[in-house]
């Protein structure tokens, strides 16, 4: 069976910090894989997803950046967090193909301070 | 812009009986729906998908789809405390890009 994993779980950072997240899934070859953002209160924002090793479609310009290194490894990152990157961030994979199902992982409590 | 409506709530329903939850969708053309739950400070768990019109049935969960009215909702029969939470509403637009509403928050009275 398929599996993801992703971490931090919880992170507290000081404006200006960098960021990296992480995520991996297990159980599957070339997925589509996501990295969506919920604020308080709010929606799930779709940020970046990617349907092959380096390459990534970005749906809202900020100063997130995501990047593939390899198959199943998906990684969200900031130069200089903002107070306004703090939310909850959720990375995501559905089996290659259009419109099939999206499943997550367990999410990053990200504070910035 | 593409759009997916739910009405936030709160929506109490009282134990044991059926819950109702709407979700409206702006693009006619949309193909595939789904339900996912969310608890407090957890990611969104996939209750069911529902392709075409008409009802799908799985468990207590039944979805409903009318394209032509470009409406889909879930129905929880007999439900129960473990049912509170946010359900969000989720429908793809184009190929890749699935697009969520803001989610109902249901809380069930015991």
């Amino acid at each position: 069976s398929q599996t993801i994993h992703q971490w931090p779980a919880t992170l507290v950072q000081p404006v200006g910090s960098p960021l990296s997240l992480e995520c991996t899934v297990e159980g599957t070859s070339n997925p589509n894989l996501y990295w969506y953002r919920q604020a308080a209160g709010r929606g799930l924002q779709l940020l970046f997803y990617s349907v092959g090793i380096g390459q990534i479609s970005s749906e809202v310009p900020q100063n997130l950046s995501a990047s593939r290194p390899q198959d199943r490894q998906f990684i969200l990152s900031s130069k200089k967090l903002l107070l306004s990157d703090s939310g909850f961030y959720l990375c995501a994979w559905s089996r290659a193909g259009s419109r099939n199902t999206i499943y997550f992982g367990e999410g990053s409590w990200l504070t910035v301070v | 812009q593409k759009e997916v409506e739910q009405n936030s709530g709160p929506l109490s329903v009282p134990e044991g009986a059926i819950a109702s939850l709407n979700c409206t969708y702006s693009d006619r053309g949309s193909q595939s729906f789904f339900w996912y739950r969310q608890y407090s400070g957890k990611s969104p768990e996939l209750i069911m998908f529902i392709y075409s019109n008409g009802d799908k049935e799985d468990g207590r969960f039944t979805a409903q789809l009318n394209k032509a009215s470009q409406y889909v909702s879930l129905l929880i029969r007999d439900s129960q405390p473990s049912d509170s939470a946010t359900y969000l509403c989720a429908v793809f637009f184009g190929n890749e890009k699935l697009t969520f509403g803001t989610g109902t928050r249901l809380t069930i009275i015991p």
